[in-house]
């Protein structure tokens, strides 16, 4: 079954680090999108890319944060200067064709210290 | 703004038990996702209503669209059943709305042998 994944599994960065989170998303499939699920909350919704192009943002997804998919492949978040509030699991995931079942990746555990 | 409540938030069985974890939503939506959290983090989605009911093995999902209701059943519950199960909801598409997922903040369940 395809999958989507994602590197680092874990990552420890400095405050005000850049970072750069990446996924593989099922190449088939339009939608991409980033969440984020800080530890005790509830999984929230940062950003979707459609079509090459960010097709709809979050208020948390401020200046510092960007996506691209550089290669037609990779998809990537990048954070540039964390905050310790960053510290979250991050999220990677697709929607097939049909336009309802979501693949997710297994995530990615940011540490800011 | 439509919010996803879960309960109960934390649930005890013993094997064997009938489970029962319920969300109720506040606004029109076009589809409902229940979706399992395991302990390392990883995110498996589980059903996809938009109304009825659905059954997959021992997990059964059902919808009230009058009510704004969904439950997800488990029978004849088993220890590797403990996780968490998050309910989340999806907008009617349209502009601004990219199928991105409102999430509830999960039912975490322990069944205990």
């Amino acid at each position: 079954e395809p999958e989507v994944t994602q590197t680092p599994s874990h990552q420890v960065t400095q405050m005000g680090q850049e970072v750069i989170l990446r996924c593989v998303p099922i190449s088939n499939h339009l939608y991409f999108y980033w969440y984020r699920q800080i530890l005790g909350q509830k999984v929230e919704f940062l950003v979707s890319f459609y079509n090459n192009e960010i097709s709809e943002k979050s208020e948390i997804f401020d200046d510092q944060f960007s996506v691209e998919r550089p290669d037609g492949s990779n998809f990537t978040l990048k954070i540039r200067s964390t905050k310790l509030e960053d510290s979250a699991m991050y999220f990677c995931a697709t929607l097939d064709r049909a336009g309802y079942g979501y693949t997710f990746g297994s995530g990615t555990r940011l540490t800011v210290v | 703004k439509n919010e996803v409540e879960q309960s109960p938030q934390n649930l005890t069985a013993q094997e064997g038990e009938f489970i029962t974890i319920n969300c109720s939503y506040s606004v029109g939506i076009s589809a409902l996702h229940w979706l399992q959290q395991h302990p390392g983090g990883g995110i498996v989605s589980l059903f996809m209503l938009s109304s009825g009911k659905k059954k997959h093995g021992r997990l059964i999902a059902t919808i009230n669209i009058q009510e704004k209701h969904s439950s997800l059943h488990i029978t004849a519950s088993h220890p590797r059943d403990s996780a968490v199960y998050i309910c989340a909801v999806r907008f009617p598409f349209g502009a601004g709305n990219n199928r991105k997922l409102i999430w509830g903040l999960g039912t975490s369940l322990a069944v205990n042998p």
